[in-house]
């Protein structure tokens, strides 16, 4: 079947270290989207890209990085700059053109701090 | 800028009964998209309905309509015959062509279906 798939499902991470999300989708969309959400909140937006090898930073950026190699591949890294990650993040993916393109979600990685 | 506003944090709704869920939206833009999703505790996003802003007709999606009130700059969604498995948070997005096709995001309606 067609969809996000996004690992791991939790992740932890120790002080000064980089941890880095997977998000592969195989519904040949050309826009991918990584989306961070704290507890009772709604989502921001981290970085996108509507293009391989392009992508541009979103609302919070600061403390994340992201790669765009493959159309079907856009990896998160959470550098230890990010004071704060603890949160849920979110990977989504959508044609690009036309506002009337809803955005495919994956299941979601959890990522904590120990 | 876009804004998506939801009011309500919370809301019970009884089984069986119908619930509305606001969504008021700002854009100076004229093509948009209107959004919902669901989002039970697992965590996945469940796309629900979408409304474009040129559709003179409001969009229904099995149990789920959207009340789409353009002058008002409302999107309101309605859930019919409410049952146990709806209880999940919902959140209203928009997407506009001049805002690079970006999803904006409400805050969030947490709805709790009681038996």
């Amino acid at each position: 079947d067609g969809g996000i798939t996004q690992s791991p499902k939790y992740l932890f991470r120790k002080e000064g270290q980089n941890v880095t999300l997977s998000c592969e989708q195989n519904l040949n969309h050309d826009a991918m989207y990584w989306y961070r959400q704290d507890p009772g909140q709604g989502l921001r937006l981290i970085y996108y890209s509507q293009i391989v090898n392009d992508f541009q930073k979103g609302d919070i950026a600061e403390g994340y990085s992201v790669s765009r190699e493959k159309k079907e591949s856009f990896p998160l890294t959470v550098t230890s700059a990010q004071k704060n990650p603890t949160a849920f993040y979110l990977c989504a993916s959508s044609i690009q053109k036309g506002p009337n393109q809803p955005q495919h979600f994956g299941d979601g990685t959890r990522l904590s701090i120990l | 800028a876009q804004k998506i506003t939801q009011t309500q944090p919370g809301m019970f709704v009884q089984e069986k009964e119908a619930v509305t869920l606001d969504c008021t939206y700002d854009t100076s833009d004229q093509s948009y998209g209107l959004f919902w999703y669901k989002q039970p505790s697992s965590g996945e996003m469940i796309f629900l309905i979408y409304q474009g802003s040129y559709d003179e007709q409001n969009a229904t999606e099995g149990r789920y309509s959207l009340n789409f009130q353009k002058a008002r700059k409302s999107a309101n969604l309605v859930i019919s015959a409410s049952q146990l498995g709806d209880s999940a948070m919902y959140f209203c997005a928009m997407r506009t062509n001049n805002a690079g096709n970006m999803l904006t995001f409400g805050g969030g309606t947490r709805l709790m279906v009681k038996p």
